[in-house]
């Protein structure tokens, strides 16, 4: 079955270090990837998406992520962390379900908190 | 443009009682995707709407059910609710039906069964 992991189910980081949270997937050779974030009693927001092309996507907010093939890999990250990015984080694939359809596939999810 | 409008924002019901959530995708878009996010399973797919046929259901009970107008609103209807179907629903609504498309989300119904 097709799964997308995040190894880390919270990190702590002090305002203005670096972030980066990681993402593994199964899915694909060529895979359409997402991040979003998820503040508390919300929605999910989308951060950035992954369809081809640069392996180094920029997204909002001040972030961005790296594609690589060969460790199945997207790790989300951001130079300087304020304390508004204190939020959820979700790494997303869409798998196939059949008939032409697709779902989204999310990982576990990283929490992040930020020290401020 | 506005966004994905998912109402109400919360509710309570009682164990045995039926529900009826709802959402209203961005215009334009024609495929609305409904998600379970519970602490212990984390965002589980339910069901997929597109030009009002469900293209595809996640591993839910038949008590889950839906449906999509014309207007491209979609209803999801959970029946006899138990403790369990305590969460929050997502809709995410997206141009069309496949993986190259982005998914826009609602900020969710939260639902509390007792």
């Amino acid at each position: 079955a097709q799964s997308v992991t995040q190894p880390d189910i919270h990190i702590t980081v002090s305002e203005g270090a670096s972030l980066e949270l990681r993402c593994n997937y199964s899915y694909g050779a060529t895979p359409y990837l997402f991040w979003y974030v998820q503040s508390p009693g919300q929605g999910l927001q989308l951060l950035l998406k992954y369809f081809s092309g640069d392996t180094l996507v920029q997204g909002i907010k001040g972030f961005e992520a790296e594609f690589k093939r060969s460790q199945s890999s997207f790790n989300l990250r951001k130079p300087s962390v304020h304390w508004s990015d204190a939020a959820e984080y979700f790494c997303a694939e869409p798998t196939y379900s059949g008939a032409g359809s697709y779902q989204l596939t999310f990982g576990k999810g990283t929490k992040l908190s930020v020290i401020p | 443009k506005a966004g994905v409008t998912q109402t109400p924002r919360y509710l309570i019901k009682t164990r045995g009682q039926q529900v009826t959530l709802s959402c209203s995708p961005i215009s334009g878009h024609r495929s609305v995707s409904w998600y379970q996010q519970t602490p212990g399973q984390g965002l589980q797919f339910l069901f997929e709407y597109f030009s009002e046929t469900q293209r595809n259901k996640g591993n839910f009970p038949g008590r889950f059910s839906g449906r999509q107008f014309s207007n491209s609103r979609s209803e999801m209807n959970v029946s006899t609710l138990e403790l369990g179907d305590s969460a929050l629903y997502l809709c995410a609504s997206s141009v069309g039906t496949g993986q190259g498309y982005g998914y826009t989300f609602g900020s969710g119904t939260r639902l509390t069964v007792v």
